[in-house]
């Protein structure tokens, strides 16, 4: 199981770009890597995936290095509303045959300061 | 658009009660979905999963089951709560395979 591993809090201030970090040395070469915004009481948001390089999108981009054995979530100038638990899961699902268990990171708690 | 609800929001029940929490899927067909556990503070715990109607997989040993009675529906159960069954839980749903999940807003549950 990719077991991942993430800083438990970070701050930051508003208008700055916020980097987190999730490690997850055993991924194996189908596991996709995904990241979600929770807040409090709700259900997490998606916010970005990827597999490999890359990825962009309107609110954030994600980095993974070439041996995946990490990847990074940036945020660019984060707003107060960012304040939030960050999590990566990292796994795989085929529901054509046995899934590989979903691993949920301890998630990041991010405070951003005014 | 697609949608997903569980209810109740909240639920405050004795040991050795029965449970019942659903979920339901709109705007989609043949979802892929889960039910997840978050103890206060942690991370999320995945503890079924589906694929199709009748077909659910479990994560982990524990006192809960799960049922998908109809392509939309997923029923988290249990016959006799226990202590350690509190929690938030989460339903999600994904379209196919490593697609992202979509999550509810949750149900807190609380045994006494």
């Amino acid at each position: 199981l990719a077991k991942t591993t993430q800083p438990i809090s970070m701050d930051s201030y508003e208008g700055q770009e916020v980097n987190i970090t999730c490690s997850h040395n055993n991924i194996a070469t189908n596991d996709y890597i995904t990241w979600y915004q929770q807040f409090p009481s709700q259900g997490p948001r998606f916010i970005i995936q990827g597999y490999k390089t890359k990825v962009t999108n309107e609110v954030a981009s994600l980095f993974i290095p070439a041996d995946r054995k990490s990847s990074t979530l940036s945020l660019p100038r984060v707003s107060l509303s960012d304040t939030a638990v960050y999590y990566c899961l990292v796994g795989v699902h085929h529901s054509s045959g046995s899934a590989r268990q979903l691993t949920f990171g301890s998630g990041t708690q991010l405070t951003v300061l005014p | 658009s697609q949608t997903i609800h569980q209810w109740p929001a909240t639920l405050v029940q004795p040991v050795g009660s029965p449970l019942s929490l659903e979920c339901t899927v709109e705007g989609t067909s043949n979802p892929n979905l889960y039910w997840y556990r978050q103890a206060a503070g942690r991370g999320l715990q995945l503890l079924f999963y589906s694929v199709g109607i009748g077909q659910i997989s479990s994560e982990v040993p524990q006192n809960l089951s799960a049922s998908r009675p109809q392509d939309r529906q997923f029923i988290l159960s249990s016959k006799k709560l226990l202590l350690s069954d509190s929690g938030f839980y989460l339903c999600a749903w994904s379209e196919q395979d490593n697609q992202p999940q979509h999550f509810g807003d949750g149900t807190r549950l609380s045994i006494l």
